[in-house]
């Protein structure tokens, strides 16, 4: 069945670069997502990217699409400690649009 | 316009007792989702809604939970009788259309003790 892997953590110093990285063993020809989850929040819709697009931009962040590899990442410029949150990776799987795998999340931490 | 809902926020009940919880999606969306993480595992679908019709239900664990979308508005996660594995966070979604982008509402955290 589909599968989405995540790094479980990265830290990063406050002005780095961040980049998180995610997997997926198949998809549907859709969108793929980027959801943020703040400490005690509910999830975020952070940015998407439509499957026929490599590369989408919005302020600081970038995701980047490599269908070959099924790798997806965000990359956030100038991250702040405001950063700091748990970014999930999800894809609807093969033959179905009705649902998303989630990957396991990336924790996020930013140090001043 | 106001996201999705969700209520209570926390619960906290003992094992063997019922559960509701209750999710109120964004005005006009008429698929809505749940999906449930449990002991910080991935976050996975329970079931799929089109306007009050369960349109997908694959994801539900088994018949202790059972979700209702009455009239098609707001819908209902029951759980009776909870048990310890049903601990977790609760989330519901909305989306306008199916395979448009689902909006999460801030989930419920559920305690089974």
């Amino acid at each position: 069945g589909e599968d989405v892997e995540q790094s479980l953590f990265l830290s990063v110093r406050e002005g780095d670069s961040s980049v998180i990285n995610c997997t997926y063993t198949d998809s549907s020809s859709t969108y793929l997502y980027w959801y943020k989850q703040e400490p005690g929040a509910g999830l975020q819709l952070l940015t998407y990217i439509f499957s026929n697009m490599d590369m989408k931009q919005d302020q600081r962040l970038t995701v980047l699409l490599n269908k070959k590899d099924k790798h997806l990442s965000l990359r956030i410029a100038d991250t702040q400690t405001g950063d700091s949150a748990i970014y999930f990776c999800a894809a609807p799987p093969w033959g179905a649009t009705n649902k998303l795998i989630f990957g396991t999340g990336t924790l996020l931490a930013v140090q001043p | 316009e106001a996201g999705v809902t969700q209520f209570p926020s926390h619960s906290v009940i003992e094992k063997g007792q019922t559960v509701t919880l209750r999710c109120d999606p964004i005005s006009g969306h008429d698929n809505l989702y749940w999906y449930r993480r449990v002991m910080g595992k991935e976050i996975k679908f329970l079931l799929h809604f089109v306007k009050e019709s369960k349109q997908d239900e694959s994801g539900m664990p088994n018949n202790r939970f059972l979700a209702e979308r009455t009239g098609g508005t707001y819908s209902t996660l029951k759980v009776q009788p909870a048990e310890l594995e049903d601990s977790g966070v609760y989330f519901c979604a909305s989306s306008q259309d199916e395979g448009h982008t689902q909006y999460f509402g801030p989930g419920t955290r559920l305690t089974v003790l």
